[in-house]
Protein backbone atom coordinates (compact mmCIF):
# COMPACT_ATOMS: atom_id res chain seq x y z
CA UNK A 1 0.00 0.00 0.00
CA UNK A 2 1.21 3.75 -0.79
CA UNK A 3 3.58 4.40 2.04
CA UNK A 4 2.08 8.51 2.25
CA UNK A 5 -1.22 10.29 2.44
CA UNK A 6 -1.34 14.09 1.86
CA UNK A 7 -3.79 16.04 3.48
CA UNK A 8 -5.55 18.06 2.42
CA UNK A 9 -6.04 16.84 -1.46
CA UNK A 10 -6.63 20.25 -2.54
CA UNK A 11 -5.99 23.90 -1.46
CA UNK A 12 -6.95 26.92 -2.81
CA UNK A 13 -5.60 30.42 -0.98
CA UNK A 14 -5.24 33.90 -2.12
CA UNK A 15 -1.55 35.43 -2.79
CA UNK A 16 0.29 36.74 -0.02
CA UNK A 17 -1.83 33.61 2.44
CA UNK A 18 0.21 30.86 3.68
CA UNK A 19 -0.26 27.21 2.78
CA UNK A 20 0.30 24.14 5.17
CA UNK A 21 0.27 20.81 3.99
CA UNK A 22 0.98 17.65 5.99
CA UNK A 23 1.94 14.22 5.00
CA UNK A 24 1.51 11.20 7.20
CA UNK A 25 3.64 7.87 6.47
CA UNK A 26 3.63 4.14 7.91
CA UNK A 27 7.14 2.63 8.37
CA UNK A 28 10.50 3.98 9.64
CA UNK A 29 12.30 6.25 7.38
CA UNK A 30 16.14 7.77 6.47
CA UNK A 31 14.88 10.96 5.15
CA UNK A 32 11.59 12.35 3.91
CA UNK A 33 11.90 14.46 0.90
CA UNK A 34 9.00 17.20 -0.81
CA UNK A 35 8.76 18.44 -4.31
CA UNK A 36 6.84 20.29 -6.53
CA UNK A 37 5.34 18.99 -9.84
CA UNK A 38 3.45 22.07 -12.34
CA UNK A 39 0.75 20.26 -14.24
CA UNK A 40 1.93 18.17 -17.16
CA UNK A 41 5.80 18.85 -15.95
CA UNK A 42 8.68 16.58 -14.11
CA UNK A 43 9.23 17.09 -10.48
CA UNK A 44 11.47 19.41 -8.61
CA UNK A 45 13.34 18.98 -5.46
CA UNK A 46 12.15 21.16 -2.57
CA UNK A 47 13.66 20.14 0.29
CA UNK A 48 15.15 16.68 2.42
CA UNK A 49 14.95 16.05 5.96
CA UNK A 50 16.96 13.92 7.83
CA UNK A 51 15.01 11.20 10.13
CA UNK A 52 17.11 13.03 12.78
CA UNK A 53 16.30 16.96 12.21
CA UNK A 54 13.00 18.06 13.43
CA UNK A 55 12.74 21.26 10.76
CA UNK A 56 14.37 22.90 7.84
CA UNK A 57 14.06 25.70 6.35
CA UNK A 58 14.76 26.91 2.56
CA UNK A 59 13.37 30.36 1.88
CA UNK A 60 9.85 30.61 1.75
CA UNK A 61 9.53 27.33 3.33
CA UNK A 62 9.59 25.35 6.22
CA UNK A 63 9.37 22.14 6.47
CA UNK A 64 8.84 19.75 9.93
CA UNK A 65 9.01 16.55 10.97
CA UNK A 66 7.20 14.10 13.84
CA UNK A 67 9.17 10.58 13.35
CA UNK A 68 6.50 10.24 16.69
CA UNK A 69 3.67 10.89 14.68
CA UNK A 70 5.26 9.73 11.73
CA UNK A 71 4.23 12.91 9.97
CA UNK A 72 5.71 15.95 8.01
CA UNK A 73 4.08 19.55 7.14
CA UNK A 74 5.07 21.83 4.74
CA UNK A 75 4.65 25.44 5.05
CA UNK A 76 4.98 27.91 2.17
CA UNK A 77 4.93 31.26 3.58
CA UNK A 78 3.48 34.50 1.44
CA UNK A 79 2.06 32.36 -1.38
CA UNK A 80 2.28 33.39 -4.98
CA UNK A 81 0.61 32.61 -8.03
CA UNK A 82 3.54 31.10 -9.43
CA UNK A 83 3.33 28.45 -6.42
CA UNK A 84 0.50 26.81 -7.77
CA UNK A 85 1.39 23.36 -8.36
CA UNK A 86 0.87 19.77 -6.80
CA UNK A 87 3.19 18.83 -3.64
CA UNK A 88 4.44 15.33 -2.99
CA UNK A 89 6.38 14.19 0.12
CA UNK A 90 8.10 11.33 -0.43
CA UNK A 91 9.70 9.31 1.92
CA UNK A 92 13.01 6.85 1.47
CA UNK A 93 12.02 3.70 3.78
CA UNK A 94 14.72 2.06 6.31
CA UNK A 95 16.30 -0.56 3.96
CA UNK A 96 15.63 0.83 0.55
CA UNK A 97 16.16 3.32 -1.66
CA UNK A 98 13.42 3.81 -3.30
CA UNK A 99 11.22 6.52 -2.71
CA UNK A 100 7.30 5.96 -1.80
CA UNK A 101 5.12 9.17 -2.85
CA UNK A 102 1.98 10.08 -1.28
CA UNK A 103 -0.99 11.00 -3.25
CA UNK A 104 -0.29 14.61 -3.24
CA UNK A 105 -1.83 18.36 -2.40
CA UNK A 106 -2.71 20.42 -5.40
CA UNK A 107 -2.29 24.01 -4.44
CA UNK A 108 -4.35 27.00 -6.70
CA UNK A 109 -2.64 29.93 -5.46
CA UNK A 110 -5.28 33.27 -6.97
CA UNK A 111 -3.46 36.28 -7.50
CA UNK B 1 25.82 21.04 -15.32
CA UNK B 2 23.28 18.96 -17.23
CA UNK B 3 20.29 17.63 -15.44
CA UNK B 4 18.75 14.08 -15.76
CA UNK B 5 17.77 14.14 -19.60
CA UNK B 6 14.76 11.52 -20.73
CA UNK B 7 14.16 11.52 -24.06
CA UNK B 8 11.54 11.04 -25.78
CA UNK B 9 9.28 12.99 -24.32
CA UNK B 10 6.32 11.75 -25.60
CA UNK B 11 5.62 8.57 -27.32
CA UNK B 12 2.76 7.44 -28.87
CA UNK B 13 2.34 3.54 -29.82
CA UNK B 14 -0.25 1.18 -30.82
CA UNK B 15 -1.68 -1.58 -28.48
CA UNK B 16 0.82 -4.71 -29.24
CA UNK B 17 3.98 -2.72 -30.47
CA UNK B 18 7.12 -2.01 -27.66
CA UNK B 19 8.04 1.16 -26.05
CA UNK B 20 11.66 2.05 -25.10
CA UNK B 21 11.99 4.73 -22.49
CA UNK B 22 15.60 6.02 -22.23
CA UNK B 23 17.13 7.97 -19.38
CA UNK B 24 20.40 9.85 -18.95
CA UNK B 25 21.25 10.33 -15.42
CA UNK B 26 23.08 13.46 -14.26
CA UNK B 27 26.85 13.74 -14.40
CA UNK B 28 28.25 11.60 -11.64
CA UNK B 29 25.24 9.70 -10.77
CA UNK B 30 25.25 5.77 -11.05
CA UNK B 31 22.17 5.62 -9.39
CA UNK B 32 19.11 5.73 -11.46
CA UNK B 33 15.52 4.89 -10.38
CA UNK B 34 12.34 4.48 -12.61
CA UNK B 35 8.90 5.87 -11.31
CA UNK B 36 5.32 5.96 -13.16
CA UNK B 37 2.46 8.35 -12.54
CA UNK B 38 -1.08 7.74 -13.70
CA UNK B 39 -3.08 11.19 -14.05
CA UNK B 40 -4.16 12.53 -11.09
CA UNK B 41 -1.61 10.53 -9.13
CA UNK B 42 1.27 10.36 -6.96
CA UNK B 43 4.61 8.59 -8.52
CA UNK B 44 4.67 4.87 -7.96
CA UNK B 45 8.04 3.09 -8.02
CA UNK B 46 9.38 0.51 -10.52
CA UNK B 47 12.87 -0.12 -10.67
CA UNK B 48 16.22 0.78 -9.07
CA UNK B 49 19.42 0.09 -11.08
CA UNK B 50 23.32 0.95 -10.72
CA UNK B 51 25.39 0.48 -13.22
CA UNK B 52 24.93 -3.05 -15.00
CA UNK B 53 23.22 -4.44 -12.09
CA UNK B 54 19.23 -4.21 -11.16
CA UNK B 55 18.87 -3.75 -7.12
CA UNK B 56 15.37 -3.39 -6.24
CA UNK B 57 12.57 -4.37 -9.04
CA UNK B 58 9.65 -4.61 -6.75
CA UNK B 59 7.39 -2.44 -8.50
CA UNK B 60 7.56 -3.67 -11.58
CA UNK B 61 5.16 -5.85 -13.42
CA UNK B 62 6.63 -9.22 -13.67
CA UNK B 63 5.77 -9.52 -17.60
CA UNK B 64 6.07 -7.38 -20.68
CA UNK B 65 8.53 -4.57 -18.73
CA UNK B 66 11.99 -4.71 -18.25
CA UNK B 67 14.76 -2.46 -17.64
CA UNK B 68 18.55 -1.99 -17.88
CA UNK B 69 21.59 0.42 -17.14
CA UNK B 70 24.18 -0.97 -19.40
CA UNK B 71 28.10 -0.07 -18.40
CA UNK B 72 27.87 2.73 -21.50
CA UNK B 73 25.10 4.26 -22.16
CA UNK B 74 21.47 5.35 -20.93
CA UNK B 75 19.24 3.09 -18.61
CA UNK B 76 16.32 1.96 -20.44
CA UNK B 77 13.05 1.08 -19.68
CA UNK B 78 11.66 -0.88 -22.31
CA UNK B 79 7.78 -2.25 -22.91
CA UNK B 80 6.57 -4.98 -25.14
CA UNK B 81 3.43 -5.28 -26.52
CA UNK B 82 1.70 -2.49 -24.85
CA UNK B 83 -1.64 -2.01 -23.80
CA UNK B 84 -4.10 0.98 -23.06
CA UNK B 85 -2.93 0.86 -19.27
CA UNK B 86 0.21 1.56 -19.72
CA UNK B 87 -0.38 4.86 -20.41
CA UNK B 88 1.07 7.41 -18.17
CA UNK B 89 3.72 9.46 -17.23
CA UNK B 90 7.60 7.31 -16.71
CA UNK B 91 9.91 9.25 -14.52
CA UNK B 92 13.59 8.53 -14.02
CA UNK B 93 15.59 10.10 -11.49
CA UNK B 94 19.36 10.02 -10.01
CA UNK B 95 21.02 9.84 -7.37
CA UNK B 96 25.18 10.08 -6.41
CA UNK B 97 24.40 6.88 -3.99
CA UNK B 98 21.55 5.37 -2.11
CA UNK B 99 19.44 7.71 0.67
CA UNK B 100 20.03 10.73 -1.02
CA UNK B 101 18.27 13.15 -3.19
CA UNK B 102 16.77 12.20 -6.04
CA UNK B 103 16.78 14.81 -9.19
CA UNK B 104 14.28 13.44 -11.68
CA UNK B 105 13.72 14.36 -15.59
CA UNK B 106 11.25 15.50 -17.39
CA UNK B 107 9.57 12.82 -17.93
CA UNK B 108 8.51 10.07 -21.09
CA UNK B 109 4.72 10.21 -21.45
CA UNK B 110 3.15 7.65 -23.22
CA UNK B 111 -0.07 7.11 -25.10
CA UNK B 112 -1.44 3.71 -26.03
CA UNK B 113 -3.88 3.83 -28.53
Amino acid sequence: SQQGEEDPQALSIQEGENATMNCSYKTSINNLQWYRQNSGRGLVHLILIRSNEREKHSGRLRVTLDTSKKSSSLLITASRAADTASYFCATDAVGTDKLIFGTGTRLQVFP
Amino acid sequence: NAGVMQNPRHLVRRRGQEARLRCSPMKGHSHVYWYRQLPEEGLKFMVYLQKENIIDESGMPKERFSAEFPKEGPSILRIQQVVRGDSAAYFCASSPSGQETQYFGPGTRLLVL
